[in-house]
């Protein structure tokens, strides 16, 4: 029930390629949902997040989209470059007034040249 | 604009030592603070959360414990070290309004021998 299901592990796209990251959940308790973008050796940096009231959410090159009815959310990198090289992480939080995130595995994204 | 600093940023410490990681935030008062631990390749697992001075909350049982003295300081620690300890640990922090973004810090990469 608390778990957020994260697809691929791992992808290889072409520079100007359209990765597609993708996050399932069961708990419909979970109220807001944040991407995070993680170089090695770095921590995670928060690169963008959406509420369920919305079904897209745009900033620069990365989109959420979001199913409601599916319980899915995905991540979208337009014109994918190879500075996006990094692991991607989507999260869940289960509620107002919680403290916690529900993280995914993560999927390690390669933009070749 | 909150900056979040933890040190040292790597270690490497024989098993049963003792271990203190450290963890400040500027710009901010009254952040919630959290400790995660990242394995190698793995997602992100919380260990203690924390929403006010001397409150910790413990998510996983292990031999590591966490405190708050002051407002923006937040301190794990070990008083034994196992090799599973290992890891690479990251602090966070969250404002505490409605939806809690975390930001994360820099990490901690422990290496247990």
């Amino acid at each position: 029930q608390q778990q957020v299901k994260q697809s691929p592990q791992s992808l290889i796209v072409q520079k100007g390629g359209i990765p597609i990251i993708n996050c399932a959940y069961e708990n419909t308790a979970f109220d807001y949902f944040p991407w995070y973008q993680q170089f090695p050796g770095k921590g995670p940096a928060l690169l963008i997040a959406i509420r369920p009231d919305v079904s897209e959410k745009k900033e620069g090159r990365f989109t959420i989209s979001f199913n409601k009815s599916a319980k899915q959310f995905s991540l979208h990198i337009m014109d994918s470059q190879p500075g996006d090289s990094a692991t991607y992480f989507c999260a869940a939080r289960s509620g107002a007034g919680s403290y916690q995130l529900t993280f995914g595995k993560g999927t390690k994204l390669s933009v070749i040249p | 604009s909150q900056t979040i600093h933890q040190w040292p940023a790597t270690l490497v410490q024989p098993v049963g030592s003792p271990l203190s990681l450290e963890c400040t935030v500027e710009g901010t008062s009254n952040p919630n603070l959290y400790w995660y631990r990242q394995a190698a390749g793995r997602g992100l697992q919380l260990l203690f959360y924390s929403v006010g001075i001397g409150q910790i909350s413990s998510e996983v049982p292990q031999n590591l414990s966490a405190s708050r003295p002051q407002d923006r300081q937040f301190i794990l620690s070990s008083k034994k070290l196992l090799l599973s300890d290992s890891g690479f640990y990251l602090c966070a922090w969250s404002p505490g309004h409605y939806y809690n973004e975390q930001f994360f810090g820099p990490g901690t990469r422990l290496t247990v021998l």
